[in-house]
């Protein structure tokens, strides 16, 4: 365990619904972080958030809408998604520009 | 291009022989880590190396960082089946929270 927890674990859903990632960080970070891996390709950063503030967000589509409500908590907010946006959901957290500390992802078929 | 090239993509080699992963990367950094993923899991940290540091041990893992050629490199030494994973290096450029990650090297240890 890394101190990191994501649900859920596997979501499918339809190019219609709405739905949220999860993500939770018990290690008392200041830093949280999404991350997109599709197949072949690298692990893609989305957005970045420091004592809760936005401070990245990497020209990700608007149909992915993250939210961080507190230091421990962050989601991801999705809604009409397409095909090609399916792929494993990383969170990670981390205490300024140390290691990163991942959850065990989420992973997403879009139907 | 990616920050964070590994270099082989793929390694497989005898259990007990030593494995050898490159990174290369482009623009100046701060810190470069880095991570093991076994397959559709969350990453796990397992080196970082400050860009004043040279080398870096822990337990049967050593990494070098020479930042005049922008290059790291991972020595598993006395590798095990259970290593088989996928390594990657990513770099943390300035000041920045943002972790770049490369493609990432696949090694398969045979029994």
């Amino acid at each position: 365990e890394t101190g990191v927890t994501q649900t859920p674990r596997h979501l499918v859903m339809g190019m219609t619904n709405k739905k949220s990632l999860k993500c939770e960080q018990h290690l008392g970070h200041n830093a949280m972080y999404w991350y997109k891996q599709s197949a072949k390709k690298p692990l893609e950063l989305m957005f970045v958030y420091s004592l809760e503030e936005r401070v990245e967000n990497n020209s990700v589509p608007s149909r992915f809408s993250p939210e961080c409500p507190n230091s421990s908590h962050l989601f991801l907010h999705l809604h009409t998604l397409q095909p090609e946006d399916s792929a494993l959901y990383l969170c990670a957290s981390s205490q300024a520009e140390n290691e990163q500390f991942f959850g065990p992802g989420t992973r997403l078929t879009v139907l | 291009s990616q920050q964070g090239e590994e270099d082989p993509q793929a390694l497989s080699i005898q259990e007990g022989e030593n494995a050898t992963m490159n990174c290369s990367y482009k623009t100046s950094i701060n810190n470069l880590q880095w991570y093991r993923q076994n397959s559709g899991r969350g990453l796990v940290h397992l080196i970082l190396i400050r860009s004043n540091e040279r080398e870096k041990h822990s337990g049967r893992l050593r990494v070098t960082l020479d930042t005049s050629k922008k290059s790291s490199s991972l020595l598993i030494t006395a590798s095990r089946a259970a290593d088989t994973a996928s390594y990657f290096c990513a770099t943390v450029p300035g000041s920045s929270y943002k972790l770049i990650f490369g493609s990432g090297t696949r090694l398969l240890v045979r029994p």
